[in-house]
């Protein structure tokens, strides 16, 4: 069966820092991966998606980037966290770009 | 555009029937699907419905479809405490899966 991992699952940072979260998905191949934020506690924002290694799509220009390393690895990054970076932090993945997902377990980044 | 949109809130007691409803846009989704967020965690896929079925059974849930209106509800029946979360409703779209705005669902003792 298929598993999808986040870590951390919880990181408080100051403004200015970097960040990196990462997301690994087991039990499938050349799954198609997302990131999403949500802000307290209600709607999804789509962050990046990808549908192969090193192929990343950005849905809404910000401070943060992804990339995908590995078939099953994705990882969100920042060199300089904003006060505005602060939220819950969701990986996902698909056979398909449109058919059901399948997400992890969250990060909530809190910068102060 | 595609959009998919919820009522915010819901608030039932313990032992009644829920109902969350859903709107969405696409005439040509063929799923729907209905995902429950507990508190601090991700999202779980409830169930989902294909779109030339009306309704779908599984326990406590009934997913509706009315295709004509475009309006997609899920009945939770003998309504826990356990069922307390965030539903979102998901309409499979030209080329992505589009997530509605979520419902708070809480239930009272």
């Amino acid at each position: 069966s298929q598993t999808i991992h986040q870590w951390p699952a919880t990181l408080v940072q100051p403004v200015g820092s970097p960040l990196s979260l990462e997301c690994t998905v087991e039990g499938t191949s050349n799954p198609n991966l997302y990131w999403y934020r949500q802000a307290a506690g209600r709607g999804l924002q789509l962050l990046f998606y990808s549908v192969g290694i090193g192929q990343i799509s950005s849905e809404v220009p910000q401070n943060l980037s992804a990339s995908r390393p590995q078939d099953r690895q994705f990882i969100l990054s920042s060199k300089k966290l904003l006060l505005s970076d602060s939220g819950f932090y969701l990986c996902a993945w698909s056979v398909l770009l449109v058919a059901e997902q399948y997400f992890g377990p969250g990060t909530r980044l809190t910068v102060t | 555009g595609e959009d998919v949109e919820q009522s915010l809130f819901l608030s039932v007691r313990e032992g009644d029937s829920s109902v969350i409803n859903c709107t969405y846009t696409d005439s040509s989704s063929t799923y729907l699907y209905w995902y429950k967020q507990e508190p601090g965690a991700g999202l779980q896929l409830l169930t989902y419905i294909f779109s030339n079925m009306d309704m779908k059974q599984d326990q406590r849930l009934t997913v509706l479809l009315n295709k004509k209106d475009k309006h997609l509800s899920l009945r939770i029946a003998d309504t826990q405490t356990g069922d307390s979360a965030i539903y979102f409703c998901a309409e499979r779209g030209t080329n992505k899966l589009i997530f509605g705005t979520g419902t708070l669902l809480a239930v009272q003792p």
